[in-house]
């Protein structure tokens, strides 16, 4: 059964930092993996979709990477600001569009 | 555009009720998802609809039950829920299964 964790669960930087999260999976027979941002009690925003065939995607200060052989993808953010708050989850796909989520990483930038 | 419209927000309803979620897409896509977000926890997929028909049920109790009446719409019929079926329920649409898939803000159901 396929697991996904994000590491850490919870980070806290000054605005203006680089930084990354992690996400890591079991089984390496994934269709894709999605990146969301979840504001608290809203629905998801999608970031940034890598197809399993790619390495990275790069969207404005978000780039993405995937390993697959290693089962994991990171999330880069650049020049990290107060409006990047929020929860990010990771989501592995099948080819139907089922996702499996991880538990996330909930993001505070301060001023 | 790449708006998901759920209806209502929120939701209150009694064990004994019967009552329906609505989402809507106008983006041409032919996959439509309903994912439950318990607090704190992330969403879990329940039902996935492929060109209308249902080709996901995660053995999800017979006390939801999905309806995709067009390309469009999506529906989720709920009747004689327990408490612990309160809940964020998110529905998502992709342009076909494996492809991007996009979120509606959710309804926040209440089963008191």
């Amino acid at each position: 059964k396929q697991e996904v964790t994000q590491i850490p669960a919870a980070l806290s930087v000054p605005e203006g930092e680089n930084l990354v999260l992690n996400c890591s999976f079991t089984d390496s027979a994934i269709y894709n993996l999605q990146w969301f941002r979840q504001d608290p009690g809203k629905g998801l925003t999608s970031l940034l979709l890598i197809q399993s065939s790619q390495r990275e995607q790069t969207s404005g200060r978000l780039n993405a990477s995937l390993d697959k052989s290693s089962g994991r993808s990171t999330l880069y953010i650049a020049a990290s600001q107060p409006g990047d708050s929020a929860t990010y989850l990771c989501a592995v796909g099948g080819s139907q569009g089922n996702l499996i989520f991880g538990k996330g990483t909930k993001l505070s930038v301060k001023p | 555009d790449t708006e998901v419209t759920q209806t209502p927000k929120h939701l209150v309803m009694g064990m004994t009720n019967k009552k329906s979620l609505k989402c809507e897409q106008h983006m041409g896509h032919r996959a439509m998802y309903w994912y439950k977000q318990k607090a704190k926890k992330p969403p879990e997929l329940m039902f996935v609809y492929s060109y209308e028909k249902l080709s996901i049920n995660e053995s999800v109790p017979s006390r939801f039950s999905p309806e995709c009446p067009n390309s469009s719409l999506l529906n989720l019929h709920l009747h004689a829920l327990q408490p612990e079926d309160s809940a964020l329920y998110l529905c998502a649409s992709s342009p076909t299964g494996g492809t991007e898939a996009f979120f509606g803000q959710g309804t926040r159901l209440t089963v008191v």
